[in-house]
């Protein structure tokens, strides 16, 4: 089955820049979409197709994916962007989850 | 407005049966595919089972053969039965939906909590 790889924890300083990757095998050729989850909330799509925002996402998230790594870029860094995210893919018709990554704004 | 409503969670034993509903509205159920995806206790999201517009359906290995999605297109209302629950089952159960042409979950709901457990 196929399988996707998150870093555990990211770190940014507040105005910064986070990238958090997902890897996996020539994830590049698939569609890649990312959530975002607060304690005690439902995901939230932030981007969908690699790089596409969905109405009401800011634009300090961005998407990229080549290769065998798909990369979520939080620009200038909030407070609030603290939270859980997840990438996922389509394949062979089920849906596969990263293992998750943790951003702390400090 | 689209929202999605999951009810039926609560504590069972192993070896217990339990069905969770997800009641939608603001779209019609039956022309999206439409998933459960669970989380465990502090651990990731998992996807656990699909069905499409046309009615297939699909599994996640870990629930094959005791879970079974369904839906009622009269009350627009999708379920997961759930039997030979297991302690590993424990999780907050998330509807989802995804209109089909792209493969992720644009809508999700609130979830509900199951807990397996003797």
């Amino acid at each position: 089955s196929y399988e996707l790889t998150q870093p555990l924890s990211v770190s940014v300083a507040l105005g910064q820049t986070a990238r958090i990757t997902c890897g996996g095998n020539n994830i590049g050729s698939k569609n890649v979409h990312w959530y975002q989850q607060k304690p005690g909330q439902a995901p939230v799509l932030v981007i969908y197709r690699d790089s596409n925002r969905p109405s009401g996402i800011p634009e300090r998230f961005s998407g990229s994916n080549s290769g065998n790594t798909a990369t979520l870029t939080i620009s200038r860094a909030q407070a609030g962007d603290e939270a859980d995210y997840y990438c996922q893919v389509w394949d062979s018709s089920s849906y596969v989850f990263g293992t998750g990554t943790k951003v702390t704004v400090l | 407005e689209v929202q999605l409503v999951e009810s039926g969670g609560g504590l069972i034993q192993p070896g217990g049966s339990l069905r969770l509903s997800c009641a939608a509205s603001g779209f019609t159920v039956s022309s999206n595919y439409m998933s459960w995806v669970r989380q465990a206790p502090g651990k990731g999201l998992e996807w656990v089972s699909v069905i499409y517009s046309g009615g297939s359906t699909y599994y996640a290995d870990s629930v094959k053969g005791r879970f079974t999605i369904s839906r009622d297109n009269s009350k627009n209302t999708l379920y997961l039965q759930m039997n030979s629950l297991r302690a590993e089952d424990t999780a907050v159960y998330y509807c989802a939906r995804d209109r089909g042409a792209v493969g992720n979950f644009d809508y999700w709901g609130q979830g509900t909590l199951v807990t397996v457990s003797s």
